[in-house]
């Protein structure tokens, strides 16, 4: 079946840095992409819908210029946390769809990236 | 953003019973999906509905899609440990928009 990576499981990093995660179809292409934020025990929430070839769409109330997206071809796209603060420290989920069957059943999620700000 | 209801939080059985839980919505949504994430996991998708009133299964699994469209329900038969996992569910509001709301979750333990 088709699988999604993302890359890295888990970060740790000092506040003040960035971060860069990675979310890769692949064995399809994906015009769309989305990153989700998950707290300990809580639900997911989208944060953005990534668009090959375009700027992403941001949720109402997620920085733009705090979680910038990047999308640059049909099977990668990036999340980075700039000036990372302990209350960026979360689990990371991407999502993407496979252009060739839009269905739910090829939207595919990755496995997370466990952020954790010191 | 929007979250679905969904109950309940927790839920802790014995190996070999049926579980249920569901999820309720105060606007329609024109899809429901169920989801299990495992502990550091994404979520893989369970089930998916696609029309008011569909009653779907897949294997120990049944879901169904409410009349009104702003609820469904996901029972789980015949419990095994595997089942252990958070059970989350989903709405979709179509068209060519592939942005899901989730609900809560409910976290589920199977005692052996």
């Amino acid at each position: 079946g088709a699988v999604v990576s993302q890359h890295p499981s888990r970060v740790i990093c000092k506040s003040g840095t960035s971060v860069k995660i990675e979310c890769r179809s692949l064995d399809f292409q994906a015009t769309t992409m989305f990153w989700y934020r998950q707290f300990p025990k809580q639900s997911l929430m989208l944060m953005a819908t990534s668009n090959e070839g375009s700027k992403a769409t941001y949720e109402q109330g997620v920085e733009k210029d705090k979680f910038l997206i990047n999308h640059a071809s049909l099977t990668l796209s990036t999340l980075t946390v700039t000036s990372a603060h302990p209350e960026d420290s979360s689990f990371y989920i991407c999502s993407a769809q496979d252009r060739g069957v839009p269905t739910n059943e090829k939207l595919f999620f990755g496995s997370g990236t466990q952020l954790s700000v010191l | 953003g929007q979250q679905l209801n969904q109950s309940p939080q927790s839920m802790f059985i014995q190996e070999g019973e049926d579980v249920s839980m569901n999820c309720t919505s105060s606007s329609i949504f024109n899809t429901w999906l169920w989801y299990k994430q495992d502990p550091g996991e994404g979520p893989v998708l369970l089930i998916a509905l696609y029309k008011a009133g569909e009653l779907t299964s897949n294997g120990r699994l049944t879901a169904q899609f409410g009349i009104t469209r702003k609820d469904s329900f996901l029972n789980i038969s015949a419990s095994i440990p595997s089942d252990v996992g958070i059970y989350f569910c989903a709405g979709q509001k179509g068209g060519s928009n592939y942005k899901l709301t989730f609900g809560k979750g409910t976290l589920l333990t199977v005692n052996p």
